[in-house]
């Protein structure tokens, strides 16, 4: 089965503190994972994959194929960071989303 | 288009209604997707149309559900009979190709429904 989890549905962090948002997933075959973003009163997009190892807005998330994992992290929050994010696999057909983490960044 | 278009953005309708959402994918997008976002769900799958091949139904949520994609292009999601429960944001996306993952999906800005 396909499953994401995301353990924490709201987070609240400090304007400069680290973040991170959990994601951990349960799939048999090679995992390819996403993080979307949805601020507010905008429509969902993609933030990053895990197959270009990229940093998007100071973002950054490691697949740990160990721990089944794929955490997204950022050093310094900032105010405009504050959005929903969903963590999703790619299953054999369509993605799979966990369930959203509201990150809200205090100034 | 330049992106997925979705309409109508809001829909309130009468319990019992019949309504129809529609979405426009991306021009030569093969793959369009329907999911369903409500509070406390997350992103729910409800279903995938790939080009000429048979649509994976497998997410909707009962035979009230159905969807259609004329042309491999415009899909439109029916919801026979609503019921309160059906209240959710509607969203629609598209990708290039089931094939290459990579580039993720592209999605709609919603149809917002509800059911009084």
């Amino acid at each position: 089965a396909q499953r994401v989890t995301q353990p924490e549905k709201l987070l609240s962090v400090f304007k400069g503190a680290p973040v991170e948002l959990k994601c951990n997933y349960s799939y048999s075959g090679s995992p390819e994972l996403f993080w979307y973003v949805q601020y507010s009163r905008q429509r969902l997009q993609l933030l990053l994959r895990h197959i270009s190892r990229e940093s998007i807005k100071g973002f950054t998330a490691d697949l740990n194929k160990g721990e089944t994992s794929f955490h997204l992290k950022k050093p310094f929050a900032q105010e405009e960071d504050s959005a929903m994010y969903y963590c999703a696999l790619q299953g054999a057909q369509k993605l799979v989303f966990g369930q959203g983490t509201r990150l809200t960044i205090n100034p | 288009g330049a992106g997925v278009s979705q309409s109508p953005s809001n829909k309130v309708t009468e319990k019992g209604k019949d309504v129809e959402l529609r979405c426009d994918p991306i021009s030569g997008h093969t793959a369009l997707y329907w999911y369903r976002q409500s509070l406390g769900q997350g992103l729910e799958f409800l279903i995938y149309f790939q080009g000429n091949s048979a649509p994976d139904k497998s997410g909707l949520p009962s035979d009230r559900f159905s969807a259609e994609r004329t042309g491999g292009s415009v899909s439109t999601l029916t919801i026979q009979r609503t019921q309160q429960e059906d209240s959710a944001v509607y969203l629609c996306a598209s990708s290039p190709d089931r094939g290459i993952v990579s580039y993720g999906y592209t999605f709609g800005s919603g149809t917002r429904l509800t059911v009084v």
